[in-house]
């Protein structure tokens, strides 16, 4: 089955840094990869999604790359705010396995003031 | 918010105790998944049904056993359960396999406690 890597597993940043999470997949038939945020107390909810076909997308101040070839895709979070501290997962999901989704371990983000 | 509800929102149990989690979609959705989120193991796929089907059980313990009556309810029966299962059960729906919408929608999380 899929198996998803995330590193760092903690990242603390100074406000108005950027933050980079990574994460690999093993399955190269994976096409979706989707990012959660969770906060504290809170509910994970889907801050950003990419598919195979496309190779970066954004939203605003932040964005997801895929590299299909290296199987790895990363999170980039620009000018970030104290409100960006949480809990991020990676995710990966295989067409040939319904809709499932495969989770990274999470990368805690602590942003400070 | 009404998406997905989870009830009871925390919950207590002896090992010796029979309860029963209950997660509500109001979105829709075809496809109904059960969580489990520790330290150990942030997020961990325990059951998956879609259309009323269990499709996917990932190895887990038989005291943990899901029932899905229709496509917006789910249930995780809960009995004889050990000190290391005590973790936030999560509830997830989405629109289903036979769709492009992968996307997950979380319920609050039942934040259980095994004594």
């Amino acid at each position: 089955g899929e198996n998803v890597e995330q590193h760092p597993s903690t990242l603390s940043v100074q406000e108005g840094d950027s933050a980079v999470i990574k994460c690999t997949y093993s399955d190269s038939a994976s096409n979706y990869f989707p990012w959660y945020k969770q906060e504290l107390g809170k509910r994970p909810q889907l801050i950003i999604d990419i598919r195979s076909n496309v190779g970066e997308k954004k939203d605003q101040r932040i964005a997801v790359t895929l590299n299909k070839t290296a199987k790895h895709f990363s999170l980039h979070i620009t000018e970030t705010q104290p409100e960006d501290s949480a809990v991020y997962f990676c995710a990966a999901s295989n067409p040939n396995a319904g809709n499932m989704l495969t989770f990274g371990g999470g990368t805690r983000l602590m942003v400070k003031p | 918010e009404t998406g997905v509800t989870q009830t009871p929102r925390h919950l207590v149990m002896g090992m010796t105790n029979k309860k029963s989690l209950k997660c509500e979609q109001h979105l829709g959705h075809n496809a109904m998944y059960w969580y489990k989120q520790s330290a150990k193991k942030p997020l961990e796929l325990m059951f998956v049904y879609n259309f009323k089907e269990q499709t996917e059980n990932n190895s887990v313990p038989s005291r943990f056993s899901p029932e899905c009556p229709n496509s917006s309810h789910l249930f995780l029966h809960l009995h004889t359960l050990q000190p290391e299962d005590s973790a936030l059960y999560l509830c997830a729906s989405s629109q289903g396999r036979t769709t492009r919408s992968y996307e997950q929608y979380f319920g609050p999380g039942t934040r259980l406690t095994v004594t």
